[in-house]
């Protein structure tokens, strides 16, 4: 175990359903990531959080909309996603240089 | 740009023999490195790390890392490779000193036979 929680740990949902995925972690870390691991495409990064502010968006569609409370807990909001959103959700966090990673939530849109 | 290139998708071994898995990057200053391991439906975790000093690294599960820097690469190495060992192994590279995040390879696959 790394420290880092993620619920839940399986999702299915429709397009037009609107879901949460939620991460915790209590080692003290002042960043959290979010990122998509999709089949045969490297690991992308979406979205980071420092001190509960976002610090980074890499072009994420508006469809994930995420949020910070603190420095501990990271949210995921989905809604109206497509079928290729369908993938492995990590979170991460970090302190200085290593991430500790959940173990994902593995999504699966019809 | 900062980048990191696994160049193998798959790397095949005997148990018992050593294995290593490539990783060459491309930074403008000093590079900070990772290996991560991911085994089936599982997060990343983390193996090892070289930020400065020694340029052999050991980390977790018996697996080392040799940073050459006039070749630009950090190869992930195990003298005797377990079946335990397959998986899914991850490089990553982050610029000395920048508030940076990590940029991943693709990822090689392990493949231990026994």
């Amino acid at each position: 175990e790394t420290g880092v929680t993620q619920t839940p740990r399986h999702l299915v949902m429709g397009m037009t359903n609107k879901k949460s995925l939620k991460c915790e972690q209590h080692l003290g870390h002042n960043a959290m990531y979010w990122y998509k691991q999709s089949a045969k495409k490297p690991l992308e990064l979406m979205f980071v959080y420092n001190f509960k502010e976002q610090t980074e968006n890499n072009s994420v569609p508006s469809r994930f909309s995420p949020e910070c409370p603190n420095s501990s807990h990271l949210f995921l909001h989905l809604h109206t996603l497509q079928p290729e959103d369908s993938a492995l959700y990590l979170c991460a966090s970090s302190l200085y240089n290593e991430q500790f990673f959940g173990p994902g939530t593995r999504l699966t849109v019809l | 740009a900062q980048s990191v290139a696994q160049p193998e998708d798959q790397v095949n071994v005997a148990e018992g023999n050593p294995l290593t898995v490539k990783c060459t990057y491309s930074v403008s200053g000093n590079p900070y490195l990772f290996w991560y391991v991911q085994y089936p439906n599982r997060g990343l975790q983390f193996l090892l790390k070289y930020i400065t000093g020694d340029n052999l690294v050991k980390g977790s599960y018996g697996f080392e890392a040799e940073f050459n820097k006039s070749q630009t690469s950090f190869h992930l190495k195990k003298p005797s490779a377990l079946v335990s060992d397959s998986a899914l192994y991850f490089c990553a590279v982050r610029e000395w000193g920048s508030q940076g995040n990590l940029i991943f390879g693709k990822g090689t696959k392990l493949s231990v036979k026994p």
